[in-house]
């Protein structure tokens, strides 16, 4: 399975906007590209995904490489309640499964 | 719609004893999952499910079973309880595609002594 390789841990303040990079080098053509938070004490939620181009969304945008082997999740002005550890992962269209593996995540850290 | 709902939120048992930690979506979801998050670490998989009837073991399936009679409900056994099984156990659904997100319940905080 393709893996991803994430910092273990981002400061940014707040208000500032924060790009969280993943690098996925091993990425089939078949794999979508995933990004989950975990807030404190609470289950992961889904932040944002895409395949090969930019998305947006409320929450967040996503930046994908043009050779799709890294992305970067962009917060584009960081809350205090941004706090979390955020997830890269990848989904494969061809795993029946289509399990979501966890690594371990950034942890982003957030300062008044 | 109320999601994934897991029950209970918050359990102790004693060593050798044995319970069903509950999971229910109301999304029609094919796939189903359960995982397990010890102190400061991502989210291992224990059991997923494709389809009513249809069960897999994920990385750290030991000491857990599974059943998946219904769509809606999936729900993970311990048949006998381990302190090293002291850990929050999410449950998430999702379509049976890539192309979508997965929803995950507010977990099962397990103590065991």
């Amino acid at each position: 399975d393709a893996k991803t390789t994430q910092p273990n841990s981002m400061e940014s303040n707040e208000e500032e906007p924060v790009h969280l990079p993943c690098n996925h080098s091993t990425i089939s053509g078949t794999d979508y590209i995933h990004w989950y938070r975990q807030l404190p004490s609470q289950g992961p939620e889904y932040v944002i995904h895409g395949l090969t181009s930019n998305v947006n969304n409320r929450m967040a945008s996503l930046a994908i490489a043009e050779d799709r082997k890294s992305s970067t999740l962009i917060l584009h002005r960081a809350t205090l309640r941004d706090a979390a550890v955020y997830y890269c992962i990848l989904r494969d269209v061809e795993n029946a499964g289509n399990m979501l593996t966890f690594g371990g995540g950034t942890r982003l850290m957030v300062k008044p | 719609n109320a999601g994934v709902t897991q029950t209970p939120k918050f359990q102790v048992l004693k060593t050798g004893q044995s319970m069903t930690l509950q999971c229910a979506q109301d999304m029609n979801h094919e796939y189903m999952s359960w995982y397990r998050q010890d102190p400061g670490m991502g989210l291992r998989l224990i059991h997923y499910s494709v389809g009513a009837g249809i069960t897999d073991q994920g990385e750290v399936p030991n000491g857990y079973n599974v059943s998946r009679s219904t769509t809606e409900d999936f729900p993970l056994r311990l048949l006998s309880a381990a302190p090293s099984q002291t850990s929050v156990y999410f449950c998430a659904s999702s379509y049976l595609t890539a192309n979508t997100e997965a929803f995950f319940g507010q977990g099962t905080r397990l103590t065991v002594v």
